[in-house]
C-alpha cells in the first residue's frame, strides 16, 4: 500500500534555487494539498487542489505555485527558495467529502542556505 | 489569524493514567473535527474524529469530546500507555476543504 508518496525525502538548496516537490497517490482521491509545518506552528497549508484542474491558495502559498497534473499528482514548485523556506513538507490527500480523513506522506526536509 | 489554537505546547502523562488534550477554535463554519498523531520523521496518521453534530465519539482508548458553544474539543486517552508518546494534532475543516490545524501538543507517557 503506496498511499502518498513523496519525492524527494531531503534536499539542499541555495538560496534563489529552484526545485519541485513532487507526490502522488494512489488512493483515487479527488483532493490533495501542501503543508509545510515549522516548530510551534503546526500544520500550514500552502496551497489545496479540489479536483483535478483545480487549485487554490492556502495560509501560506507566497513563495510557491503547484501542479495538479492529472488527478494523481501534486507538485509543489519553489522557483526562487529563500532561507525562510526551510521546513518540512507534507503531502497529503483525501476523498474531499465531509467525513473523509486525510492521508499524509512522509514528509520532505528541505533546507535552503 | 489561528483558528485553531492548541494552548499547551506539551504534556507528561503517567503511564495507565488519563491523558487529555485540548483544542480551542474560533470559526463556527467548522463542521468536522479530526484527530491526528504524528511520531518523528514520519507523516501525521489519523486518530479519531467527529462531526459538528454530535458531541462525543469513541475509539477503543480514544475519545473525542465536542463543546460547540465553547468552541472546545479534547482528546482523551485512558489508559495512556507508552505508545502514545508523540506530536497530537487537532485539526478542522468545513466541507472537507482546507483543513486547518492547531500548533500540536507534545504528550509524553512516562513509565
Amino acid at each position: 500500500n503506496a498511499g502518498v508518496t513523496q519525492t524527494p525525502k531531503f534536499q539542499v538548496l541555495k538560496t534563489g534555487q529552484s526545485m519541485t516537490l513532487q507526490c502522488a497517490q494512489d488512493m483515487n482521491h479527488n483532493s490533495m494539498y501542501w503543508y509545510r509545518q515549522d516548530p510551534g506552528m503546526g500544520l500550514r497549508l500552502i496551497y489545496y487542489s479540489a479536483s483535478e484542474g483545480t487549485t487554490d491558495k492556502g495560509e501560506v502559498p507566497n513563495g510557491y505555485n503547484v501542479s495538479r497534473l492529472n488527478k494523481r499528482e501534486f507538485s509543489l514548485r519553489l522557483e526562487s527558495a529563500a532561507p525562510s523556506q526551510t521546513s518540512v513538507y507534507f503531502c497529503a490527500s483525501s476523498a474531499g467529502v465531509t467525513g473523509n480523513t486525510i492521508y499524509f506522506g512522509e514528509g520532505s526536509w528541505l533546507t535552503v542556505v | 489569524d489561528q483558528q485553531v489554537k492548541q494552548n499547551s505546547p506539551s504534556l507528561s502523562v503517567q503511564e495507565g493514567r488519563i491523558s487529555i488534550l485540548n483544542c480551542d477554535y474560533t470559526n463556527s463554519m467548522f463542521d468536522y473535527f479530526l484527530w491526528y498523531k504524528k511520531y518523528p520523521a514520519e507523516g501525521p496518521t489519523f486518530l479519531i474524529s467527529i462531526s459538528s453534530i454530535k458531541d462525543k465519539n469513541e475509539d477503543g482508548r480514544f475519545t473525542v469530546f465536542l463543546n460547540k458553544s465553547a468552541k472546545h474539543l479534547s482528546l482523551h486517552i485512558v489508559p495512556s500507555q507508552p505508545g502514545d508518546s508523540a506530536v497530537y494534532f487537532c485539526a478542522a475543516t468545513i466541507w472537507a476543504q482546507k483543513l486547518v490545524f492547531g500548533q500540536g501538543t507534545r504528550l509524553t507517557i512516562n513509565p
